[in-house]
Formats: structure tokens, C-alpha cells, sequence
């Protein structure tokens, strides 16, 4: 079965520093990775996904995300982050071909101190 | 397009009671999903459709939750004799087909229909 571990549970950063959220996923076979954004009071939005081709995906808003197979790994970054980001990230993963299920991570809460 | 939409945004009940949701995907999505999210949790699959057809149960969904999408647009969500383990954030999300020239596997969220079992 697939499952997804996010490891940090709360961060807090100024602003303008560099973010990085890890996301580490169980499933040997080929799969598809999503990071999701969810800002205070709105509904769930996709950031950035991969499916193939170049490890490294860049997403909206300055997100990027890198795919390391071997680590089993889809880390989120972001250079220099804003107040705005403040929110909840979510990584999920969809294993296999034919396979319509998402499953979540436990979630990241971001704050952002101006 | 006006995204996926679900009624109603919040719902109260007492312990025993039944509930229904409803979702309204975006116009032409094929496939329907629900997910329910406890707190501090991310969202967990319940149940989906591809088209009128619920193809995949979750074992989250137990007897007292039936799910349809009878003419392959809206859906709903009941639970029959709710209990408080049920309240959460009942999330609805939509995709195209994968023949279609919109992104694959991207699942766009609804809102959500917060629920409280007292």
C-alpha cells in the first residue's frame, strides 16, 4: 500500500528566507507526485506535480519541488518566502497506472513572520 | 468555469441523525471523488466515480455511508445514523478524463462540507 510522510508538522520562517518541506513516499513502483496548498479559509489548490521526464518541477507562485527516486523523496523549496505563503502543504502520491486514489501526507503548517 | 462546489458548506447534527451532501463537479468532469479529513490530518479516499459508476470503495466507508452520482454530474454523500466519529471535512474533488486535452491526474478540490456530530 502507498503512504506519505511529511516529517515537519509546523515551520516558522521569516520572511525571505529559504523554505524546503520534506515529503517522502512508500511504493516501489512507478508513481505520480503532487504538493497541494491549502491558505487560511480556501479549499485545497495544486502547487506542482510530477509525473515524468525532469526530476525538478517548478510550479506556481515560485514552488519548486525535486523528485529523487532513489530516496523515494519529492521535497518542496522555495528560495525566498513571502507572508503570503503562510498555509498548509500537503504531499500526496498516486501509485500505479489505473490508479485513481490519492494519498496525503499528514500536512506541513507554514508560518510566515513579516 | 466555476470549480467544484458542494452544499452546504457546514452541517450540525445530533448523534443518530442522517446527512446528506451534495457535490457539483466542474462541467465535464468524468470522474468524482470523496475524501474525508480529520483534523490534523491531510485528506484521507473515500470513495470515486467515473462517470455514474462508483468504481473504488475506500474500507473507510462503512454501511452507515452510500455515495451516488446518478446521471453522472452531481453526486451525493449520505451517512445514515451519524455518530461523533464522524464529524470532519467531507471534500469532493474532480478531474477530466484522461483522453481529454486538460492536465491528467490533476484532481481540483472543492471547499468542503464541514461536519459536527454532537
Amino acid at each position: 500500500a502507498q503512504s506519505v510522510s511529511q516529517h515537519n508538522h509546523h515551520v516558522i520562517l521569516s520572511e525571505a528566507a529559504s523554505l524546503e518541506l520534506g515529503c517522502n513516499y512508500s511504493y516501489g513502483g512507478t508513481v505520480n507526485l503532487f504538493w497541494y496548498v491549502q491558505y487560511p479559509g480556501q479549499h485545497l489548490q495544486l502547487l506542482l506535480k510530477y509525473f515524468s521526464g525532469d526530476p525538478l518541477v517548478k510550479g506556481i507562485k515560485g514552488f519548486e519541488a525535486e523528485f529523487i527516486k532513489s530516496k523515494f523523496s519529492f521535497n518542496l523549496r522555495k528560495p525566498s518566502v513571502q507572508w503570503s505563503d503562510t498555509a498548509e502543504y500537503f504531499c500526496a502520491v498516486n501509485a500505479g497506472f489505473g490508479n485513481e486514489k490519492l494519498t496525503f501526507g499528514t500536512g506541513t503548517r507554514l508560518t510566515i513572520i513579516p | 468555469d466555476t470549480g467544484v462546489s458542494q452544499n452546504p458548506r457546514h452541517k450540525i447534527t445530533k448523534r443518530g441523525q442522517n446527512v446528506t451532501f451534495r457535490c457539483d463537479p466542474i462541467s465535464e468532469h468524468n470522474r468524482l471523488y470523496w475524501y474525508r479529513q480529520t483534523l490534523g490530518q491531510g485528506p484521507e479516499f473515500l470513495t470515486y466515480f467515473q462517470n455514474e459508476a462508483q468504481l473504488e470503495k475506500s474500507r473507510l466507508l462503512s454501511d452507515r455511508f452510500s455515495a451516488e452520482r446518478p446521471k453522472g454530474s452531481f453526486s451525493t454523500l449520505e451517512i445514515q445514523r451519524t455518530e461523533q466519529g464522524d464529524s470532519a471535512m467531507y471534500l469532493c474533488a474532480s478531474r477530466p478524463s484522461a483522453a481529454s486535452d486538460a492536465p491528467q491526474w490533476t484532481q481540483y478540490f472543492g471547499p468542503g462540507t464541514r461536519l459536527l456530530v454532537l
